[in-house]
């Protein structure tokens, strides 16, 4: 079946620091995939994403790289601010028989101190 | 604005209470989702429809019915609650299957 497995958090960055946050899936097929953040008490918000190898989702500074061949969709961010402090949460779309549904990693917890 | 809610927020009750928790969406989404997330295993899908009286399980059903006799509207229901779904809940709708979801702000459900 599909899965994704984030690295383990906590993560905890000074202010301007360079982030990164492995992501890694098995899926069948072309799936599509996600990052999603949680901003503390708040819902799921869509991040970035890619739909197809080799493509590069961006959004608010963060950047991630649709890898096949590593079948891996890395988070990275060159320099973090403590308003980035949030749980960010892997995601793939497969498309088929799934119907819509998102497979998540378990998430990892980002804080950033000033 | 578009959005997805859920009601309550937040739900203290005790074993073998029967519990509703409502989700709404503006978009007129056809898709629509419920997940549960627990620490350290992220969200996993309860149950999701595809249309209007289109419902089927997801990857962990059990304990848990929902309905959707309208487009907007996909309750979650806990017919006899028990500790183990002491959980976060966000319920999640689409247009179309291929599109991104939107999730609602979750219920945070203590059972005790």
């Amino acid at each position: 079946g599909n899965s994704v497995t984030q690295m383990e958090g906590p993560v905890t960055l000074s202010e301007e620091a360079f982030l990164t946050i492995n992501c890694t899936y098995t899926a069948t097929g072309y799936p599509s995939l996600f990052w999603y953040v949680q901003y503390p008490g708040e819902g799921l918000q869509l991040l970035l994403k890619a739909t197809k190898a080799d493509d590069k989702g961006s959004n608010k500074g963060f950047e991630a790289t649709y890898r096949k061949e590593t079948t891996s969709f890395h988070l990275e961010k060159g320099s973090v601010q403590v308003s980035d402090s949030a749980v960010y949460f892997c995601a793939l779309f497969a498309g088929g028989t799934s119907y819509g549904k998102l497979t998540f990693g378990q998430g990892t917890i980002l804080t950033v101190h000033p | 604005e578009a959005q997805v809610t859920q009601n309550p927020r937040y739900l203290i009750t005790v074993t073998g209470k029967k519990l509703t928790v409502t989700c709404s969406q503006n978009m007129n989404h056809e898709y629509m989702s419920w997940y549960r997330q627990d620490p350290g295993l992220g969200l996993r899908q309860i149950y999701y429809s595809m249309n209007v009286e289109v419902t089927d399980k997801g990857d962990v059903p059990e304990g848990y019915k929902v309905s959707r006799k309208e487009k907007r509207n996909f309750p979650l229901i806990l017919e006899s609650p028990s500790p183990n779904q002491t959980s976060l809940y966000f319920c999640a709708s689409k247009r179309q299957v291929q599109e991104t979801q939107y999730f609602g702000p979750g219920t945070r459900l203590l059972v005790l």
